[in-house]
């Protein structure tokens, strides 16, 4: 039982690059989210999904996409990277409504 | 708009005192909230949570007091150990699918201790 597996770990890229920040869980959890954590801003959400094929904009989502085919899997995608990216990136999910979230140990993401 | 405000930013407690770090929050839909625990390098780790229909919380060491009149909670940190030396966050959430099970977190609160 891995929990909620983020990859990569570490990643720079470019100004104009776009990526695809990997999350997965083996929890069968319903829930999965996208949070980016920046100095004095706590935690602040990008997307969220309800279930596979369901997703919806959290707080931040501009220049960010995600998609759930599977329950397993939810990719986020950066479509052009600006150096206002530059952040941890973290993943969670919960197996149900109200019920606390597990996350992922991050992605540091810095944009040049 | 910043639902869920906490405070302090920052505190420092010797070996063996009480944390206490506390929320306020906005929106009265909100039927969860959890306070989370994090590590440098480390993703937020569930500590304790509560729910709207009792004041008090409590496990081993760790306490959280709700009031729901004045839109308030607070978790205490007993005997505090160097190895609570974190950041700590609160936040909240409203039921339902329709809702999205969304966490609005509170800002963070960095915790020292001495020994």
């Amino acid at each position: 039982n891995a929990g909620v597996t983020q990859t990569p770990k570490f990643q720079v890229l470019k100004t104009g690059q776009s990526m695809t920040l990997q999350c997965a869980q083996d929890m069968n959890h319903e829930y999965m989210s996208w949070y980016r954590q920046d100095p004095g801003m706590g935690l602040r959400l990008i997307h969220y999904s309800v279930g596979a094929g369901i997703t919806d904009q959290g707080e931040v989502p501009n220049g960010y996409n995600v998609s759930r085919s599977t329950t397993e899997d939810f990719p986020l995608r950066l479509l052009s990277a600006a150096p206002s990216q530059t952040s941890v990136y973290f993943c969670a999910s919960s197996p149900s409504s109200s019920r606390g979230y597990t996350f992922g140990s991050g992605t540091r993401l810095t944009v040049v | 708009q910043q639902q869920v405000k906490q405070s302090p930013q920052s505190l420092i407690v010797q070996k063996g005192g009480i944390s206490i770090i506390n929320c306020a929050y906005e929106n009265t839909a909100f039927d969860y909230f959890p306070w989370y625990q994090q590590f440098p390098g480390k993703g937020p780790a569930l500590l304790i949570a509560i729910r709207p229909d009792v004041s008090e919380k409590k496990e081993g060491r760790f306490t959280i007091s709700f009031n729901k009149s004045a839109k308030q909670f607070s978790l205490h940190i007993m005997d505090s150990q160097p190895g609570d030396s974190a950041t700590y966050f609160c936040a909240a959430s409203k039921g339902g699918k329709a809702a999205g099970n969304k966490l609005t977190f509170g800002g963070g609160t960095r915790v020292l201790v001495k020994p």
